[in-house]
């Protein structure tokens, strides 16, 4: 069964503090992970598609990276509209039409 | 453009009650979706629709039908409403079948009481 778990539940930085959020995967051949980022009361919203290992992508003060059990995001230098939580979601091969989510990370920052 | 809109935004139900959640995309997608969001649960596939004219459950479809109206609306149904169904109800639409990032509606919050 395909799953996907991510870490840290929440996390809470001071603005200027860089880190990174954790997404672990199992699925059967990976044909896409996506990251989203969803504001309270609002739809998730498109950060990047990663579809082989060893690829980034980049978006502002967010980098995302890939690897064959899990994908990064990092944040450099976080400003307080960064907080938001992010999904990641992770879509096979087989059974190509389903997006599996995680739970998210709930990031919030302070000034 | 206004991408995908879900209506109502909010409703409250008694136990038994029906109602229809109504969704509607205008970027000419093919494949739309419903997905419920619980607290620790992540969001999860409810039913889709790979292109007009079908349909097909997702991981939890029980208690709910839908409709491939169009191209451009997809609506899900709720015959019976039950506590367990209290939850935001999402919509999303994607460019082709399997391919391509998921674009999401606002949401829409039901309460079963």
């Amino acid at each position: 069964e395909d799953q996907v778990t991510q870490s840290p539940e929440a996390l809470r930085l001071q603005e200027g503090e860089s880190s990174s959020l954790n997404c672990s995967y199992t699925v059967s051949g990976l044909r896409g992970l996506f990251w989203y980022r969803q504001d309270p009361g609002k739809g998730p919203e498109f950060l990047f598609t990663l579809y082989s290992a060893g690829e980034e992508k980049e978006k502002e003060r967010l980098k995302a990276t890939l690897t064959k059990k899990e994908s990064f995001l990092h944040i450099t230098a976080p400003k307080p509209e960064d907080s938001a939580t992010y999904l990641c979601a992770v879509q096979a091969e087989t059974g190509f039409q389903k997006l599996v989510f995680g739970t998210g990370t709930r990031l919030l920052v302070s000034p | 453009n206004a991408g995908v809109t879900q209506t109502p935004k909010f409703q409250v139900l008694k136990t038994g009650q029906s109602m229809t959640l109504q969704c509607a995309q205008d970027m000419n997608h093919n494949s739309m979706y419903w997905y419920r969001q619980d607290p620790g649960m992540g969001l999860r596939l409810i039913y889709y629709s790979a292109s007009e004219g079908t349909t097909d459950k997702g991981e939890v479809p029980n208690g709910y039908n839908v409709s491939r109206l169009n191209k451009r609306e997809f609506s899900l149904r709720l015959e019976s409403a039950a506590p367990s169904q209290t939850s935001v109800y999402f919509c999303a639409s994607r460019p082709a079948w399997g391919a391509g990032e998921l674009f999401f509606g606002e949401g829409s919050r039901l309460t079963v009481l």
